[in-house]
């Protein structure tokens, strides 16, 4: 069965660059939902969105956006990036209402800024 | 938003040993959902709990629902070197989304 997909797997980026971050749901999902994991952290809801619009938002920073496509897929974009944001970032998707029966996550980015 | 806090926080036994984590909180659980997470990989959807008391078995795993819903265990029978991970469980909450918030969870270490 299709998984949720992310890409790239692994980043590295410097200080005050720039990092985007992609996401492709399981078919037919319409939700996606973003979640950031620091080294030895729970996972940390950042943004989803619902059909193409943002559903709810968690403890993403402003330097951080992300918006979803006709597609279904999302995409995070991290500007400014700081040595914190080091960290693993997951999507995960579900149909809506139907994500607090539990959701597929994807294999993650690992972002590290040097 | 509720704290979610899970036991032991670490966990180390020798391969054939049972084992048990818990979840607990303050408030009622609307569901409640368990994860096992590799390291470097995405967190796995094991069950999803929902009715107090229910209990619901995947091979040697068997998760309850406290009757309150306001804690549930995950207890593993004979645990193998591939149980090793981190065990979270997390709370659908924000409505229809359904966004989760996590537990600090539950690192285990099964030795051969």
């Amino acid at each position: 069965a299709a998984g949720v997909i992310q890409s790239p797997r692994h980043l590295i980026k410097e200080k005050r660059e720039t990092a985007t971050l992609k996401c492709y749901p399981i078919p037919r999902h319409d939700t996606v939902y973003w979640y950031q994991q620091g080294p030895g952290q729970d996972p940390q809801f950042l943004i989803s969105f619902y059909e193409k619009m943002q559903s709810d938002k968690g403890s993403i920073p402003d330097r951080f956006s992300a918006q979803q496509f006709s597609d279904y897929h999302s995409e995070l974009n991290m500007s400014s990036l700081e040595l914190g944001d080091s960290a693993l970032y997951f999507c995960a998707s579900s149909l809506v209402g139907q994500g607090i029966y539990g959701y597929t996550f994807g294999s993650g980015t690992r972002l590290t800024v040097v | 938003t509720q704290l979610l806090e899970q036991s032991p926080q670490f966990l180390s036994i020798q391969e054939g040993e049972n084992l048990t984590v818990y979840c607990n909180s303050s408030s009622v659980f609307s569901s409640l959902q368990w994860y096992r997470q590799e390291p470097g990989e995405g967190p796995v959807l094991l069950v999803t709990v929902v009715t107090g008391g229910e209990v619901k078995k995947l091979k040697r795993l068997t998760f309850q629902f406290g009757d309150a819903r306001k804690d549930s265990s995950l207890h593993i029978t004979a645990a193998q070197p591939g149980d090793t991970g981190l065990y979270l469980c997390a709370e659908g909450y924000g409505g229809s989304q359904g966004n989760l918030i996590f537990g600090k969870g539950t690192k285990l270490s099964v030795k051969p």
